[in-house]
């Protein structure tokens, strides 16, 4: 079955340090890709997405290309900030009726400090 | 704020009880998605509902049923709640288009469920 992993963490960081979290899938089919963040005590919000190859996601400075050849969406962001502290999961979700569901990877805790 | 609402947001119950968890998706959103988010399982799909019918099915126990009603909110019950099945609940819509490319999933805040 489809399955997602993650880089394992947590992650610490000082600010404006360059980020990356890898991420790497397997599925049967064709899927699009998700990173999706969890801020302290709040509900997952999507970040970025990539629906087919070498597409780049990307939104509030973070950027994550779809590699079909290295089954990868490594997210990445060149100046972190305190305000990125979060969870971040990649998911993929297939195509087609009845495979919309997310598969998640195990989730990234990062923190920045000043 | 995503659109999707969810309640309660906090929810204490002792074992062998029988919980029940409410969504309601983003206007014009027709499918609605059940996951669980907990330490040990991570974040996990439980079930899917389409414009009222079920769609797909995750790691579900018998234990736990769903349905979505007209106005297409849905609900979530869990039985005979055990302490393992305390964890965070999330709901999520989507609209559903079947065409190439997933929607995206909007989640909702969720329902902290402490079994005791």
């Amino acid at each position: 079955g489809d399955s997602v992993t993650q880089m394992e963490g947590p992650v610490t960081l000082s600010e404006e340090a360059f980020l990356t979290i890898n991420c790497t899938y397997t599925a049967t089919g064709y899927p699009s890709l998700f990173w999706y963040v969890q801020y302290p005590g709040e509900g997952l919000q999507l970040l970025l997405k990539a629906t087919k190859a070498d597409d780049k996601g990307s939104n509030k400075g973070f950027e994550a290309t779809y590699r079909k050849e290295t089954t990868s969406f490594h997210l990445e962001k060149g100046s972190v900030q305190v305000s990125d502290s979060a969870v971040y999961f990649c998911a993929l979700s297939d195509r087609g009726f009845g495979n919309e569901k997310l598969t998640f990877g195990t989730g990234t805790r990062l923190t920045i400090i000043p | 704020d995503s659109g999707v609402t969810q309640t309660p947001k906090h929810l204490i119950t002792a074992t062998g009880q029988r919980v029940t968890l409410r969504c309601s998706p983003r206007s014009g959103d027709l499918s609605v998605y059940w996951y669980q988010q907990s330490l040990d399982q991570g974040l996990q799909f439980l079930i899917q509902y389409y414009n009222g019918e079920e769609r797909a099915k995750g790691n579900i126990l018998e234990r736990f049923s769903a349905q979505q009603f007209p106005d297409l909110h849905s609900e979530l019950n869990l039985s005979s709640l055990e302490l393992g099945d305390s964890a965070l609940y999330f709901c999520a819509s989507s609209v559903s288009r079947d065409i190439q490319g997933a929607d995206t999933q909007y989640f909702g805040p969720g329902t902290r469920l402490t079994v005791l």
